[in-house]
């Protein structure tokens, strides 16, 4: 069974550019969720999908990150403007559902580092 | 609110030793816990996971937790540390909200084994 793919798998780019990440997660995977891992730190969520609709996005910075997944498949992280603090490695995750009453485990994928110059 | 906490940033051990990486949580509703490892440039990889089975749960490479609730904790433990268990560890909490469930990682905790 594949896993979760990411890419690209390293970007450097200067503060106040774009950036977009893209996250292919395992087939049949229904749920799909975006972290940010700040060196030293455990990774915080950003955006949780059930299917193409938003569950949680409640520590996403709006005013610099947006995400979307449409058809329910690939999802696309972008930051514009980015800056110096969103130095960090990304990761996308999926899981086979996340409805109440179910928990289910998540597979990650191997993430991206992102460095701001 | 919920919310995840690893005792210790880190964990030095000898290999063939014991090794306890130690995790409280909160939580007003009964938590799911996991335990994920992440090895140097390489995924999160998931340990073992509790959900309201067994209380005492065994995962891969011989580590294993206990669910503890009077103690609000679960703590991962291994009898014997490999040097291939050198690696950071995250005590993860799920808690239902609505929408779905929502996922708390710890800070972390990094496991040194020495020869």
């Amino acid at each position: 069974e594949a896993g979760v793919a990411q890419s690209p798998r390293y970007k450097i780019i200067e503060k106040r550019q774009s950036v977009a990440f893209w996250c292919n997660p395992i087939s049949g995977h229904a749920t799909l969720y975006w972290y940010q891992q700040i060196l030293g730190q455990g990774p915080k969520l950003l955006i949780q999908f059930q299917n193409n609709g938003v569950v949680d996005d409640s520590q996403l910075p709006k005013d610099r990150f947006s995400a979307e997944r449409l058809k329910g498949v690939d999802s696309t992280l972008k930051i514009q403007p980015a800056k110096l603090e969103d130095s960090a490695v990304y990761l996308c995750a999926s899981s086979l559902r996340n409805a109440q009453g179910y928990t289910d485990t998540q597979y990650f994928g191997p993430g991206t580092r992102l460095t701001v110059l | 609110a919920q919310s995840v906490t690893q005792l210790d940033s880190h964990v030095s051990v000898s290999e063939g030793t014991p090794v306890l990486l130690r995790c409280n949580y909160s939580s007003s509703y009964s938590p799911s816990l996991f335990w994920y490892v992440q090895h140097p440039n390489k995924g999160l990889q998931l340990l073992l996971k509790y959900t309201s089975a067994a209380t005492l749960v065994k995962g891969i490479n011989g580590f294993e937790a206990e669910f503890k609730k009077s103690e609000t904790s679960f703590h991962l433990t291994k009898p014997s540390a490999h040097m291939s268990d050198a690696a950071e560890y995250f005590c993860v909490v799920s808690v239902l909200r609505t929408g779905g469930f929502k996922t708390i990682f710890g800070a972390g905790t990094r496991l040194f084994v020495k020869a």
